[in-house]
């Protein structure tokens, strides 16, 4: 199995711009996640996604993210518009529903906004 | 509310030493999972260790192991003969049950220096 996969590895845009950050869970995974990890606030979780719905976005910064699940092999988090202070890694992260405990991390995507 | 507290931003070993990692967790839960994860440099996270509260046997990977206190709330992760390649930042999480579904709570991490 590929791992989680996560597209671009690293993006830098400037201030204003839309910025949509990709991500393929493990095949047959159900629950996926997506974390910010930041040096001011260390890793926290963005939002959560079981069998393609959001279950829980409370970690969600503001009205300027959004996170879509169309499909069980395809997630995306876009910010707009982007401001500096969005600049970050971001962790997607797939697990089979109910085995939360196993929760496997794709590669992160370091974000820039200038 | 669940916090995880490293208390040791950095730490530094010599290869083929021990280095012990402190993380300290409040809940009120009984039933939870405790996890070591590395990140080196290539960010990309790694788990290395997963406890279950209800065991008390210290997990074990190889050269990784933790010293689990329940009552005292410390999950402590010990590296034995410690590798370059060990070189990395190390956070300790906190799963907690939340809304249906399984959430991790992570420390601010510590960063470990393996040097020759």
């Amino acid at each position: 199995d590929a791992g989680v996969i996560q597209s671009p590895r690293h993006e830098v845009t400037e201030m204003g711009q839309e910025v949509t950050l990709r991500c393929k869970p493990i095949s047959g995974h159900n629950s996926l996640f997506w974390y910010r990890q930041t040096m001011m606030r260390g890793l926290e979780l963005l939002i959560y996604f079981n069998n393609n719905v959001p279950i829980d976005d409370s970690g969600m910064p503001e009205d300027r993210f959004s996170a879509k699940m169309p499909n069980a092999s395809f997630s995306t988090l876009k910010i707009q518009p982007s401001e500096p202070r969005d600049s970050a890694v971001y962790f997607c992260a797939s697990s089979l529903y109910g085995r939360d405990y196993e929760q496997y991390f794709g590669p992160g995507t370091r974000l820039t906004v200038t | 509310a669940q916090t995880v507290t490293q208390s040791q931003p950095e730490m530094s070993v010599q290869e083929a030493e021990t280095v012990t990692l402190s993380c300290t967790y409040d809940t009120s839960e009984n039933n939870y999972y405790l996890f070591w994860y590395k990140q080196p440099p290539s960010r990309q996270m790694i788990l290395v260790i997963r406890q279950e509260a209800y065991k008390q046997q210290n997990a074990t990977e190889n050269r990784f192991s933790v010293n689990f206190q329940k009552a005292a709330k410390s999950f402590s992760l010990k590296i034995s003969d410690s590798q370059l390649g060990d070189t990395a930042m190390y956070f300790c999480a906190f799963m907690k049950r939340a809304g249906g579904y399984n959430k991790l709570i992570f420390g601010a991490g510590t960063r470990l220096a393996v040097h020759p």
